[in-house]
């Protein structure tokens, strides 16, 4: 059964370093996500991403926040300068035709920021 | 923007019981409900969605229903098993491939 994978399982940092997370998607899906859950906490939607660029951000996504897919395959969500407030599990996620409906979730990648 | 609450945090039953979980959404142009299932260390899972459309869909020992005059809807799991203790979170969306914003999540066991 295809699924969304993610890398690394887990990540530790020091606060103010860069940090990319890793996705690949399901591979003919269109529609990729960022979600993240901060323990304890609901799940939160940070970014939506179709036709290579935003389709929509949360308030949560502030200049910190970047996605890219940069060949097809990969789609990485880069934090610039980790805040001790970062630490989350985030999890990437993708979708197929629209009103298809169902995301399909990766297991997280758990970020902690010291 | 939309908010989702959702109850119990908590849910604790017997095997062989049946387990309700119900949610409540604040904007009334929400239309794609799913809910998921989320094991330890893994993704949220969907396990049933409905849409605004539909007041009721069942797929086995599950099924959800919608209320979309007073903007609620639950999760019923029939016949549980041990194998369906999780934390189950419901959600919506203004579409189904767009944003979903979660309920806060509801950590069921279930007691062979």
């Amino acid at each position: 059964e295809p699924e969304v994978t993610q890398t690394p399982s887990h990540q530790v940092t020091q606060m103010g370093q860069e940090v990319i997370l890793r996705c690949v998607p399901i591979s003919n899906h269109l529609y990729f996500y960022w979600y993240r859950q901060i323990l304890g906490q609901k799940v939160e939607f940070l970014v939506s991403f179709y036709n290579n660029e935003i389709s929509e951000k949360s308030e949560i996504f502030d200049d910190q926040f970047s996605v890219e897919r940069p060949d097809g395959s990969n789609f990485t969500l880069k934090i610039r300068s980790t805040k001790l407030e970062d630490s989350a599990m985030y999890f990437c996620a993708s979708s197929g035709l629209a009103g298809v409906g169902e995301l399909f979730f990766g297991e997280g990648s758990r970020l902690t920021v010291l | 923007g939309e908010n989702v609450e959702q109850h119990p945090s908590t849910l604790s039953v017997q095997e062989g019981d049946s387990a309700v979980i119900k949610c409540t959404y604040s904007d009334s142009a929400s239309n794609y409900f799913p809910w998921y299932k989320q094991e330890l260390g893994k993704g949220p899972q969907l396990i049933i969605d409905i849409r605004s459309n539909v007041g009721e869909k069942k797929d086995q020992r599950i099924a959800v229903t919608l209320n979309k005059t007073a903007k609620h809807f639950s999760l019923h799991i029939t016949e549980t098993q041990p194998e369906d203790s999780a934390v189950y979170f419901c959600a919506a969306s203004l579409t189904s491939y767009g944003k979903l914003t979660f309920g806060q999540g509801t950590i069921l066991t279930v007691h062979p």
